[in-house]
């Protein structure tokens, strides 16, 4: 049982090239979630997927986009790579139970440099 | 103002003492409160978790929560350097996040000496 893994490690880029960041999560959660985290800022949502099928707008959306590609699965692209997207990317899932029991899992970052 | 508040330290506390860590919140709708720990290049891991107002305690945490005061609190008892990490205290937020997604503070960084 490997929780919720991400690909890859570590990534350096140039400005203006694209990427995707791969999580998988074999927990059969229905929710899965896209954070970043700068120095000083917390945990920032990018965007999150509620179950298979939907995706919806974090908090910072911009130059990003996402597919739910199955119940397991939850890519973020970054089409057009800037400076300012230099951070460390987490991937989450959880299962939501009433009143918003939502008890979130993380996987292990994405360290992106954008040159 | 921010949704979720947390003092980002560092907190130094000896070995053997208690750690108080402290976050408030501005949407009184939330229902779900959380504490991670963070150890430094490393992902968040969830250490506790409370729904209704009062104590809740788990070896050596305990967390309080408030919801008058919209305030939730992590006790770490008999500190040890092992717990020298950032804590994030996260909220379900309806009104800013929605029932399925939390909102972050920055975390309060923890520092226990020997």
């Amino acid at each position: 049982n490997a929780g919720v893994t991400q690909t890859p490690k570590f990534q350096v880029l140039k400005t203006g090239q694209s990427m995707t960041l791969q999580c998988a999560q074999d927990m059969n959660h229905n929710s899965m979630y896209w954070y970043r985290q700068d120095p000083g800022m917390g945990l920032r949502l990018i965007y999150y997927s509620a179950s298979e099928g939907t995706t919806d707008k974090g908090e910072v959306p911009n130059g990003y986009n996402v597919s739910r590609l199955n119940k397991r699965e939850f890519s973020l692209r970054l089409e057009s790579a800037a400076p300012s997207q230099t951070s460390v990317y987490f991937c989450a899932s959880s299962e939501v139970g009433g009143g918003g029991k939502v008890t979130q899992y993380f996987g292990p970052g994405t360290r992106l440099t954008v040159l | 103002q921010k949704e979720v508040e947390q003092n980002s330290g560092p907190l130094s506390v000896p070995e053997g003492a208690i750690a108080s860590l402290n976050c408030t919140y501005s949407d009184r709708g939330s229902q779900s409160f959380f504490w991670y720990r963070q150890y430094s290049g490393k992902s968040p891991e969830l250490i506790m978790f409370i729904y209704s107002n009062g104590d809740k305690e788990d070896g050596r945490f305990t967390a309080q929560l408030n919801k008058a005061s919209q305030y939730v609190s992590l006790l770490i008892r008999d500190s040890q350097p092992s717990d020298s990490a950032t804590y994030l205290c996260a909220v379900n937020s309806p009104t800013g996040g929605g029932y399925n997604k939390l909102i972050f503070g920055a975390g309060t960084r923890l520092a226990v000496h020997p």
